[in-house]
């Protein structure tokens, strides 16, 4: 079955600990995009990619990095400079065939908690 | 930026109703894409509709249909027949067509279908 997977479901991290949060699809789509969710809000962009070895900054990319070294993966590190990192991360990704509109599909999600 | 706003931050209806989940947005583009999604509590968001901004018929899906007004910036899903599955958040988006990865969001209406 096609899909986009994420793992782990729920990550533990330590005051000072740098995580990675893994997004893989098996769609063939272009671009992967990461989101972060906050009780009573919507969702924000953090960072995406429309290609291999290419991704742009969201509105709250900081204390976050990412990585697109294949198609099928784009894994997420949250940093130890991201100070409130408590919240539900959510992986996207779409195709680009006809440059825009196109739409979001979404993982099941992974909810990181602070120690 | 484009701004999404969803007013309702909590409905209910009885199953077998209809309701109607409001949602507003700003913007200065003629050409947009909007977007209903659905995130049940397994968290998982998935697409309920999409509507093009350009297209002036509604977009229906089964028991899902919209009420767009461009004019008046206004994107509304209605949903007739109600079952219990449909228990869940509801997040409207607004896709622009200048940056088409950067999807913007409202903070979400709580639906909860009673039996």
């Amino acid at each position: 079955d096609g899909g986009i997977t994420q793992s782990p479901k729920y990550l533990f991290r330590k005051e000072g600990q740098n995580v990675t949060l893994s997004c893989e699809q098996n769609l063939n789509h272009d671009a992967m995009y990461w989101y972060r969710q906050d009780p009573g809000q919507g969702l924000r962009l953090i960072y995406y990619s429309q290609i291999v070895n290419d991704f742009q900054k969201g509105d709250i990319a900081e204390g976050y990095s990412v990585s697109r070294e294949k198609k099928e993966s784009f894994p997420l590190t949250v940093t130890s400079a991201q100070k409130n990192p408590t919240a539900f991360y959510l992986c996207a990704s779409s195709i680009m065939t006809s440059g825009w509109g196109e739409t979001q599909y979404f993982g099941p999600g992974t909810r990181l908690l602070v120690l | 930026a484009q701004t999404v706003t969803q007013s309702q931050p909590e409905m209910s209806v009885q199953e077998a109703e209809t309701v109607t989940l409001s949602c507003t947005y700003d913007t200065s583009e003629n050409n947009y894409y909007l977007f209903w999604y659905k995130q049940p509590p397994s968290r998982q968001m998935i697409l309920v509709i999409r509507q093009e901004a350009y297209k002036q018929q509604n977009a229906t899906e089964n028991r899902f249909s919209v009420n767009f007004q461009k004019a008046a910036k206004s994107f509304s899903l209605k949903i007739s027949d109600s079952q219990l599955g449909d228990t869940a958040m509801y997040f409207c988006a607004f896709m622009s067509q200048y940056n088409n990865n950067d999807m913007r969001f409202g903070a979400g209406t709580r639906l909860t279908v009673k039996p």
